[in-house]
């Protein structure tokens, strides 16, 4: 089945230690997106990516960094862990087809802890 | 600048009674309205889009550019409707979502 991954499912870390996330899809889409969720707060974006050579910002970047490595693929880093993004984090992707309403499809979330 | 807004983070009722999860939203052009859900131990999954005009398991969503408004509703919730749900806004093209805090349903016996 098409689909979306994410590995790891569940990660702690310590405060300082760089982690990468990463999320693959068999959908063959071109769109990409990291999402964090938080209670309360819904998902708030953090990344998104239309193609391999198009990265951009989302609400909420400062901590975190992306690489598109092909179109299946894409990562979210933390260049140095903080308690605060403490999370679930989700990948998403969606198809190109010129309209303003794709649907997106979820990756399974990871649970990342950072003491 | 778009908001979402929901102003439940819980919702508890009994089956088969009526439920209406309310979603409020700020934005100065057209938007396209979403409804997610994420049941437990499943992937957040679209539920419905306001521009289907669609019901999806018994759930319709109607939306009031007057009150910018977007609520869901269902007349009779049944225990498998227990999930969390997320409104969601499409402001511009490139389907960049902005998604409000979420409400827990309940759904009691």
């Amino acid at each position: 089945d098409a689909d979306v991954t994410q590995t790891p499912r569940n990660r702690i870390t310590k405060t300082g230690k760089r982690i990468m996330l990463e999320c693959s899809q068999t959908k063959g889409h071109d769109r990409m997106y990291w999402y964090r969720q938080d209670p309360g707060l819904g998902l708030r974006l953090i990344y998104y990516s239309f193609d391999v050579k198009d990265i951009n910002k989302g609400e909420i970047s400062d901590g975190y960094s992306v690489s598109r490595q092909a179109q299946a693929k894409f990562s979210l880093s933390l260049e140095s862990a903080i308690p605060n993004q403490t999370a679930l984090y989700f990948c998403a992707t969606s198809d190109d087809t010129g309209k303003s309403y794709n649907e997106q499809f979820f990756g399974p979330g990871t649970r990342l802890t950072v003491l | 600048a778009q908001r979402v807004t929901q102003p439940e983070k819980l919702l508890s009722v009994f089956k088969g009674a009526p439920v209406e999860l309310k979603c409020n939203y700020s934005y100065s052009g057209s938007p396209e309205l979403f409804w997610y859900v994420q049941y437990s131990r499943q992937r957040l999954q679209l539920l419905l889009r306001h521009i289907s005009r669609e019901s999806i398991k018994g759930f319709t969503a109607d939306l009031n550019k007057g009150e910018t408004s977007f609520h869901l509703k269902k007349p009779f919730a049944q225990e498998e409707d227990s999930a969390m749900y997320y409104c969601a806004l499409s402001g511009r093209a490139g389907n960049m979502l902005t998604f409000g805090g979420g409400t827990r349903l309940m759904v009691k016996p």
